[in-house]
């Protein structure tokens, strides 16, 4: 069975630019998951949605980041106007009903210069 | 500032020995869960501990987690190299899976 499939794996873009990062989570999970993964702040959940719909977004870092879950099966992170300080890995997760264990996808390192 | 403290942060030992990572928080989780993440790739889920004082057992690791459900730890016996990894622990709260992970143990077994 497919995991959790992001794309791409890597991305590295200028300052300013816009970003937009995929994520399509396992098959028959209702919640999905977007972290942020840095050396000086370690893990962070940036949102997570329950059957497509945001639940809580409070961990987004400011207006410049925006998430949308227009079906089951997709899910982007956009970020726009990019800047250096946003660069980290950032990973999505899914986890299906009934159960709390996520599964992580690889990750899309991503580099503002 | 991390509502779920690691330590030690890193740790470097031998192949054989034995060793323990902690996790602290002044706040009370309804469960905890505990991680391994390899470079390049995004965390795996080890162990979920739901009840104060429960003790979990995994071949050569047991996970333990605080009686007040505010802090646990996860001993390895004999670590071999395949242990390498960056350990993350992570406490769960409310509804829909909502975790707030730790700021993780860097540790290296060296052969």
């Amino acid at each position: 069975d497919a995991g959790v499939i992001q794309s791409p794996r890597h991305e590295v873009t200028e300052m300013g630019q816009e970003v937009t990062l995929r994520c399509k989570p396992i098959s028959g999970h209702n919640s999905l998951f977007w972290y942020r993964q840095t050396m000086m702040r370690g893990l962070e959940l940036l949102i997570y949605f329950n059957n497509n719909v945001p639940i809580d977004d409070s961990g987004m870092p400011e207006d410049r980041f925006s998430a949308k879950m227009p079906n089951a099966s997709f899910s982007t992170l956009k970020i726009q106007p990019s800047e250096p300080r946003d660069s980290a890995v950032y990973f999505c997760a899914s986890s299906g009903q009934g159960t709390d264990t996520q599964y992580f996808g690889p990750g899309t390192r991503l580099t503002v210069l | 500032t991390q509502l779920l403290e690691q330590s030690p942060q890193f740790l470097s030992i031998q192949e054989g020995e034995n060793l323990t990572v902690y996790c602290n928080s002044s706040s009370v989780f309804s469960s905890l869960q505990w991680y391994r993440q390899e470079p390049g790739e995004g965390p795996v889920l080890l162990v979920t501990v739901v009840t104060g004082g429960e003790v979990k057992k995994l071949k050569r690791l047991t996970f333990q987690f605080g009686d007040a459900r505010k802090d646990s730890s996860l001993h390895i016996t004999a670590a071999q190299p395949g242990d390498t990894g960056l350990y993350l622990c992570a406490g769960g709260r409310g509804n829909f899976n909502k975790f707030y992970f730790g700021s993780g143990t860097k540790l290296n077994v060296k052969p």
